[in-house]
């Protein structure tokens, strides 16, 4: 089946900076990725969809400036959580869609800001 | 809003025993999927049924869609106490604009199988 890899799998980082994290579909091309953000014991909120070549669509609620997203190819597209706060620590994960729009996920990035 | 939502939201049972979720969906959908996450981990993908199917199988799960109901159910048959996790459905569907498809998640079910 389809792989996708995200990572880190967990980073902590100090609060004011800046954290990169990286989804990639290692054997199929993805022209849709989506972003979501799992408080604990929480469901999986869609934060936004990611598209190849163009902005990215944000949900309702979520800060753009806060969580830039970037999908430069079609097999990878990057969330940047922009002047962390420990408010944004979180459990991140992203899937990737096929052209057959079935859809594969990342293992999620453990998120702290202290 | 959710798209998902599964039943129950909290599941006990003793090893052995059968494990059965379910979950509804408002929208039409292009398929369903079922995952489970462990405790603090990302989600593991279990089986995707389409929407032209009715039935899945593998290994001790035991996957059902039924399109008319806009519901699927998930069984775990002879349950084990490493089955203990939570489980959640996914659909892929329009969205609210009639756009594209996103995928949405329901709340899940956490399931604890006691050894």
């Amino acid at each position: 089946g389809a792989v996708v890899s995200q990572h880190p799998s967990w980073v902590i980082c100090k609060s004011g900076t800046s954290v990169k994290i990286e989804c990639r579909s290692l054997d199929f091309q993805a022209t849709t990725m989506f972003w979501y953000r799992q408080f604990p014991k929480q469901s999986l909120m869609l934060m936004a969809t990611s598209n190849e070549g163009s902005k990215a669509t944000y949900e309702q609620g979520v800060e753009k400036d806060k969580f830039l997203i970037n999908h430069a190819s079609l097999t990878l597209s990057t969330l940047t959580v922009t002047s962390a706060h420990p408010e944004d620590s979180s459990f991140y994960i992203c899937s990737a869609a096929t052209g057959g729009r079935s859809l594969f996920f990342g293992s999620g990035t453990r998120l702290t800001v202290v | 809003s959710q798209q998902g939502e599964e039943d129950p939201q909290a599941l006990s049972i003793q090893e052995g025993e059968n494990a059965t979720m379910n979950c509804s969906y408002k929208t039409s959908i292009n398929n369903l999927q079922w995952y489970r996450q462990n405790s603090g981990r990302g989600l593991v993908h279990l089986i995707l049924i389409r929407s032209n199917e009715r039935e899945k199988h593998s290994g001790r799960l035991r996957v059902t869609l039924d399109t008319s109901k806009k519901s699927s159910s998930l069984l775990i048959t002879a349950s084990r106490a490493a089955d203990t996790a939570s489980y959640f459905c996914a659909t892929h569907a329009s969205s609210s604009s009639g756009g594209s498809y996103i995928p949405t998640f329901g709340r899940g079910t956490s399931l604890i199988v006691h050894p």
